[in-house]
């Protein structure tokens, strides 16, 4: 079983609020992504990193931004939250590194609503 | 630059009958992983298997088979005697060396399965 947990798991925002998703795993694992998914369709990788002090753009453009403090945190931030960003975000880790290239556990999802 | 192609956005079956879901996949590395996920209406992403490009091996799960061909670039999922709990949408993921290892998806495969 995962250990990988995000919160909020539901957000509804007024447009111009600044938000941070929150994503942390217990498993150690070196690799950390943000996915955008609207419900039941194709997710787009939007951030990722490497290990602590790394984060890399996805091959979605994306207004966030994130951060890798800590190998086991890796927020998300909106700094002025607009209608378009109203969407599903996954976090998931993988581990990383020779012959260890795993699957992905991802966390329940961040529904967020921006009115 | 690597790509996954889900080919069929929809299939609706009876339960009992069996089902394949397509999945091609573009790479130029010949070190690759590929995925399948499931993601049920509750929103959650099941990893069900992974295969790395060295083993060309198919598998057999229960009710689950998958089906690799590096020759067509293929790695095909068969659920077998489906059940209407099988219902959700499926998703084919693909990680190669070059883009460091990071997890693109295909745009899933909505399986509907009617009792």
């Amino acid at each position: 079983e995962a250990d990988i947990y995000q919160t909020p798991r539901y957000l509804v925002i007024g447009t111009g609020k600044k938000i941070t998703l929150e994503c942390s795993q217990t498993m150690g694992h070196d690799k950390m992504y943000w996915y955008q998914q609207d419900p039941g369709m194709e997710l787009h990788l939007i951030h990722y990193s490497y290990g602590v002090n790394s984060t890399e753009k996805g091959d979605l453009s994306s207004e966030s931004t994130v951060s890798r403090i800590r190998t086991e945190h890796f927020p998300l931030t909106l700094e002025s939250a607009r209608p378009s960003h109203t969407s599903q975000y996954l976090c998931a880790s993988s581990e990383f590194g020779q012959g260890k290239n795993t699957e992905a556990f991802f966390g329940q999802g961040t529904r967020l609503t921006v009115v | 630059a690597q790509k996954v192609t889900q080919a069929q956005t929809e299939i609706s079956v009876v339960e009992k009958e069996d089902v394949t879901l397509d999945c091609v996949y573009e790479t130029r590395d010949t070190t690759y992983y590929l995925f399948w996920y499931k993601q049920p209406p509750s929103g959650e992403l099941v990893f069900l298997i992974r295969r790395n490009s060295f083993d060309e091996q198919n598998e057999i799960s229960g009710r689950y088979s998958w089906n690799f061909q590096k020759s067509t670039s293929s790695f095909n999922f068969t659920i077998t005697a489906s059940q209407v709990v099988d219902s959700a949408v499926y998703f084919c993921a693909l990680s190669e060396a070059t883009g460091g290892f990071k997890t693109i998806f295909g745009a899933g495969t909505r399986l509907f399965v009617k009792a």
